[in-house]
């Protein structure tokens, strides 16, 4: 049966900390892993990572993926209030029509 | 670009009224999908569908029912609405198979069965 497990489920840091988020996974037919940003509205997309692409970075969010290990970890430096939100991590397999498994998120709060 | 639209934003139901959930992308995009996400639960997969006149089945999908007429839209239908269906209900699409999985959601909705 196809996993995606998040962890931790929450975590509470306070502004400027860094943060690592952890996603491990157990899917057939793995084709990538993608990160979502969710606050309190639809989810957004933050990174895709394949096996062409193990490791992404933008502005203060890094991600990569260890295909061997079957993880992936979100990294978040110097964090801001505006990173307060459900982070997610889903993969996406060939065989469904490119629809995503999703772990449960985990919920960040940056206090101030 | 109007991106992913879902209608209604809210819908409160009584337990065993039916109604339709409507999404609508106007990307051309060929795979379209529909998840409910519940506390503490992340998204979970309800149907999917590779193109017009295609769908299949998710994670959960008893209770619900899809169609894919055109490109374009992707219904969900509710057969007789549960408490156990009390949501947020998020459709997506994805342009891209080849390159991957990255998928653009609507904005959601809300529903409530009483």
């Amino acid at each position: 049966e196809d996993k995606v497990v998040q962890s931790p489920l929450s975590l509470v840091v306070h502004e400027g900390d860094t943060v690592t988020l952890n996603c491990s996974y157990e899917v057939t037919n793995f084709r990538s892993l993608l990160w979502y940003k969710q606050e309190k509205k639809a989810p957004t997309f933050l990174f895709m990572l394949t096996s062409s692409g193990i490791e992404k970075k933008s502005g203060r969010l890094s991600s990569i993926l260890d295909k061997k290990e079957l993880f992936s970890i979100l990294n978040i430096t110097a964090t801001q209030t505006g990173d307060s939100a459900i982070y997610l991590c889903a993969v996406g397999h060939v065989n469904s029509g490119y629809a995503l498994n999703f772990g449960k998120g985990t919920s960040l709060l940056v206090t101030p | 670009n109007a991106g992913v639209t879902q209608t209604p934003k809210f819908q409160v139901l009584k337990t065993g009224q039916s109604m339709t959930l409507q999404c609508a992308q106007d990307m051309n995009h060929e795979y379209m999908s529909w998840y409910r996400q519940d506390p503490g639960m992340g998204l979970r997969l309800i149907h999917y569908s590779v193109g017009a006149g295609i769908t299949d089945q998710g994670e959960v999908p008893n209770g619900y029912n899809v169609s894919r007429s055109t490109t374009e839209d992707f219904p969900l239908r509710l057969l007789s609405a549960a408490p156990s269906q009390t949501s947020v209900y998020f459709c997506a699409s994805s342009y891209n198979p080849a390159g991957g999985n990255e998928q653009y959601f609507g904005p959601g909705t809300r529903l409530t069965v009483t």
